[in-house]
């Protein structure tokens, strides 16, 4: 099976614009979650969809938002960039299961620079 | 509050050499605990988990894990490291919230390899 891929896999935007980031989880996986990852803060959760439903949310602000589509894919927006919003994103997705932390399989990122 | 502690924050070894990385989680209920390893650049790979029954799992690559419950750790494990094994190494739990899941990881260990 393919794995998880994320596009683009690099950009560079500057403050005040906005991008989106996309997801394409697994073959046969529904459930996709996002996460920050910067040298300061480390890995942080962002948040987690299934069937189309964000089912759970991490501690960012409302800049930050996704959605997901029937065939899972996913993608996550963030509006109106900050310098600090420079950071590498992780996509992971996880088989059908009963909304427990199932084992989440990970993309190689889209690694976002904000000037 | 649910959280994941990797108190070395960079070790080297040298090469054939045995490995031990700490890993120490505060969870309420029985948790279920991952590492995963980031080779510069890419995504995390999955190297093993437990969510029950023996606590010794073993995983890809050689490594191996032991979850200590009177201890709070899942230390990592291998009896003889290569130099591909120089890598970034996170050790998370995952957590069940609003019925989602999501991942909280500790800070990483910076693995280098002596020749």
């Amino acid at each position: 099976k393919a794995g998880v891929t994320q596009t683009p896999r690099y950009l560079i935007k500057t403050r005040g614009q906005q991008v989106t980031l996309s997801c394409s989880p697994i073959s046969g996986h529904r459930s996709v979650s996002w996460y920050q990852q910067t040298p300061g803060q480390g890995l942080q959760f962002l948040f987690e969809y299934f069937s189309e439903t964000q089912r759970n949310k991490g501690n960012f602000p409302g800049r930050f938002s996704g959605r997901q589509f029937s065939n899972s894919r996913s993608e996550m927006n963030v509006s109106t960039l900050e310098l600090g919003d420079s950071a590498l994103y992780l996509c992971a997705s996880s088989p059908p299961g009963s909304g427990r932390a199932d084992t989440q399989y990970f993309g190689p990122g889209t690694r976002l620079t904000v000037l | 509050a649910q959280s994941v502690t990797q108190p070395d924050i960079h070790i080297t070894v040298s090469e054939g050499a045995s490995l031990e990385l700490r890993c120490n989680y505060s969870y309420g209920a029985t948790p279920y605990l991952f590492w995963y390893v980031q080779s510069p650049g890419q995504g995390l790979q999955l190297l093993l988990k437990y969510f029950s029954g023996d606590t010794l799992v073993q995983g890809i690559k050689g490594f191996e894990a032991e979850f200590k419950r009177s201890q709070s750790s899942f230390n990592l494990r291998k009896p003889s490291v290569h130099w591909s094994d120089a890598a970034e190494y996170f050790c998370a739990v995952g957590a069940v919230e609003n019925q989602g899941g999501k991942l909280i990881f500790g800070q990483g260990t910076e693995l280098s390899v002596k020749p």
